[in-house]
């Protein structure tokens, strides 16, 4: 079946790192996303990862994968004000087109 | 920016109604897919189109209806409008289908009164 979770608020001061966590439940997914959410907007890609992959690092974010969990975190160092926002994972499942299955979203909250 | 663009950006409408949201597709990107976000929600999948014909389609009803055209851009078209279907429609546009990261527009604010 399908069905991705998220914690629903994080909160941090700023300058330290946040881990945004995320479960799923398909373990045929291809690719795994995050995407980030400013209110009223649309959906901002941030990164994502190949299931056969275990890290990934593009500058402050680092995501993680543990397959056999079916675990996915996002890593945010030295996070910033404007990082506030909200951040969703979605799994990309072949077969069906590629439709995307998203969490609910983190709402992340940076205070100074 | 994506380069994907949607319009209108907001719109109100009555319960009964027809309502049909565009989008145009990034250059380059023949595949769109609609989802539908409701308030405090993810985005849920409505539908795909790849080269002008369906390629896959979430748990909607089938008043939720679309089309692609030649350029790649594409309409959503809601029939017979609930309370419920008030959401913040999203297009995304991918190269092609299986593993292409979709790009999201800014999405069309539907209220249904």
């Amino acid at each position: 079946g399908e069905d991705v979770e998220q914690s629903l608020f994080l909160s941090v001061r700023e300058g330290d790192s946040s881990v945004i966590n995320c479960t799923y439940t398909d373990s045929s997914s291809t690719y795994l996303y995050w995407y980030k959410q400013e209110p009223g907007a649309g959906l901002q890609l941030l990164t994502y990862i190949f299931s056969n992959m275990d890290m990934k690092q593009d500058q402050r974010l680092t995501v993680l994968l543990n397959k056999k969990d079916k675990h996915l975190s996002l890593r945010i160092a030295d996070t910033q004000t404007g990082d506030s926002a909200i951040y969703f994972c979605a799994e990309s499942i072949p077969g069906g087109g590629n439709k995307l299955t998203f969490g609910t979203g983190t709402q992340l909250k940076v205070e100074l | 920016e994506t380069g994907v663009t949607q319009s209108p950006t907001h719109l109100i409408k009555t319960r009964g109604q027809q309502v049909t949201l565009r989008c145009s597709s990034q250059s380059g990107h023949n595949t769109v897919s609609w989802y539908q976000q409701a308030l405090g929600q993810g985005p849920q999948f409505i539908f795909q189109y790849y080269r002008e014909e369906e390629n896959g389609r979430g748990n909607f009803p089938p008043r939720f209806s679309g089309l692609q055209f030649p350029n790649y851009s594409s309409e959503l078209n809601v029939n017979a409008l609930e309370l419920d279907d008030s959401a913040l429609y999203l297009c995304a546009s991918s190269r092609g289908t299986v593993g292409d990261t979709q790009y999201f527009g800014p999405g069309t604010r539907l209220t249904v009164l």
